[in-house]
């Protein structure tokens, strides 16, 4: 079975900073990685798909990056409703562990 | 606009069986497939699986299979997962996604259902 190991899981950062989450497949999963955004108590939303696909209507500072096993989700400017957490996904199945992303 | 409505939260006793409806709306359900995925308490997304709306094709998380079934009625534009023998391990909250053939993962999902399996 694929692994996807996703890094870090916490992450502290302060609004207008740069953030970079990684995605790490152990095998070769061309493009089909997906990435969402969790808020508490809600479902999650799609962000980026074909790993480097904005979905419509998410604000262009969030971008995806990547193909084969090695992928990278990065927020330009972090903004107040982007402290959530982020989740990697392969083939439409597994996902990664998860990244919190709080205020510093 | 696409909606997936899920059914009401429901607590179970270990080893009984709950089965959770998504009742589609908005989109030609028989164009799409209609994924699982739920979530612990304070833990990450697991996938448990997905369904084909347009043959009843499933393909089943390795550590859930035997435990778990999908269906879908196409007469309603609902699909049904059924989770049997559970396990205080199996509290969660259950989602449903369409899902888009190809690299697109799950565009639209349901509000979530809380299964509780507590004696």
């Amino acid at each position: 079975d694929i692994q996807l190991t996703q890094s870090p899981s916490f992450l502290s950062a302060s609004v207008g900073d740069r953030v970079t989450i990684t995605c790490r497949a152990s095998q070769d999963i061309t493009s089909y990685l997906v990435w969402y955004q969790q808020k508490p108590g809600k479902a999650p939303k799609r962000l980026i798909y074909a790993a480097s696909t904005l979905q419509s209507g998410v604000p262009s500072r969030f971008s995806g990056s990547g193909s084969g096993t090695e992928f990278t989700l990065t927020i330009s400017s972090l903004q107040p409703e982007d402290f959530a957490t982020y989740y990697c996904q392969q083939f439409n199945t597994l996902f990664g562990g998860g990244t919190k992303v709080e205020i510093k | 606009q696409v909606q997936l409505v899920q059914s009401g939260p429901e607590v179970k006793k270990p080893g009984a069986s709950v089965k959770v409806s998504c009742k589609a709306s908005g989109y030609t359900f028989s164009s799409y497939g209609v994924s699982w995925v739920r979530q612990a308490p304070g833990q990450g997304l697991e996938w448990i699986g997905w369904i084909s709306a347009s043959n009843g094709d499933t393909k089943y998380a390795h550590k859930l299979q035997g435990r778990v079934t999908m269906t879908t009625d196409t007469s309603t534009s609902t699909a049904y997962m059924e989770l049997r023998r559970l396990r205080s391990d199996d509290t969660a909250v259950y989602y449903c996604a369409r899902l888009v053939a190809g690299p697109f993962g799950f565009d639209y999902w349901g509000q979530g259902t809380l299964v509780t399996a507590s004696s």
